[in-house]
């Protein structure tokens, strides 16, 4: 079936430092999503992309749809001690399919 | 708008009972899901319906029944739970399958 994976599983940054996540994909996806769950809350729906190559930023995050629907990563610049959580991508199949997430955590 | 609502928020169950958890929405959403979320295991789908009357198996569907009787309601029920159930339950819905709207999730511990 559809895997999506997910690296780093953990990242540690100094407040002010840059973050990227990637996301990998075992097939080709039609659409992928990108979520934050905060510690002890629920997954928080961030934004999503279709087109390959597309590129969209939010603020200080950029996220990047791979030329062959297949990749993707989320890039947050100067991170801040608000960004901490864990970002997952997920994979439209049936229904979302979930990569295990990245833990970002962030020191001031 | 309470958007997606789940009930209880914490529970404790013995192996071998039963319980339905709770789960509506008001964006009248057609399509709703159940994930369950283990620690470091990212979020695996249990079941999903894309309407009224229509459900479907996820990656993870032993255990459990759901059923969709209203386009509001999704409960999802546990039969003779085992200590592998205790985890953290979400539901959501969406707009076809565009942004999902998960609720502030069920803890459920098994023991």
């Amino acid at each position: 079936g559809q895997q999506v994976m997910q690296i780093p599983q953990y990242q540690h940054v100094q407040e002010g430092e840059d973050f990227t996540t990637y996301c990998n994909s075992s097939t080709t996806l039609s659409n992928i999503q990108w979520y934050k769950q905060r510690p002890g809350g629920h997954p928080v729906f961030l934004i999503q992309l279709v087109k390959s190559g597309e590129v969209k930023k939010q603020k200080r995050l950029t996220f990047q749809f791979g030329e062959a629907k297949k990749n993707s990563s989320l890039h947050i610049t100067a991170t801040q001690t608000t960004d901490v959580g864990t970002y997952f991508c997920a994979g439209l199949g049936t229904a979302l399919i979930f990569g295990k997430g990245t833990t970002l955590s962030v020191s001031s | 708008n309470a958007g997606v609502t789940q009930t209880p928020k914490f529970r404790i169950l013995k192996i071998g009972q039963s319980m339905t958890l709770q789960c509506a929405q008001d964006m009248n959403h057609n399509y709703m899901y159940w994930y369950r979320q283990d620690p470091g295991m990212g979020l695996k789908l249990i079941y999903y319906s894309v309407g009224a009357g229509i459900t479907d198996k996820g990656e993870v569907p032993n255990g459990y029944n759901v059923s969709r009787s209203t386009t509001e309601d999704f409960p999802l029920r546990l039969e003779l739970a085992a200590p592998s159930q205790t985890s953290v339950y979400f539901c959501a819905s969406s707009y076809r399958s565009y942004g999902y709207t998960f609720g502030s999730g069920t803890r459920l511990t098994v023991v």
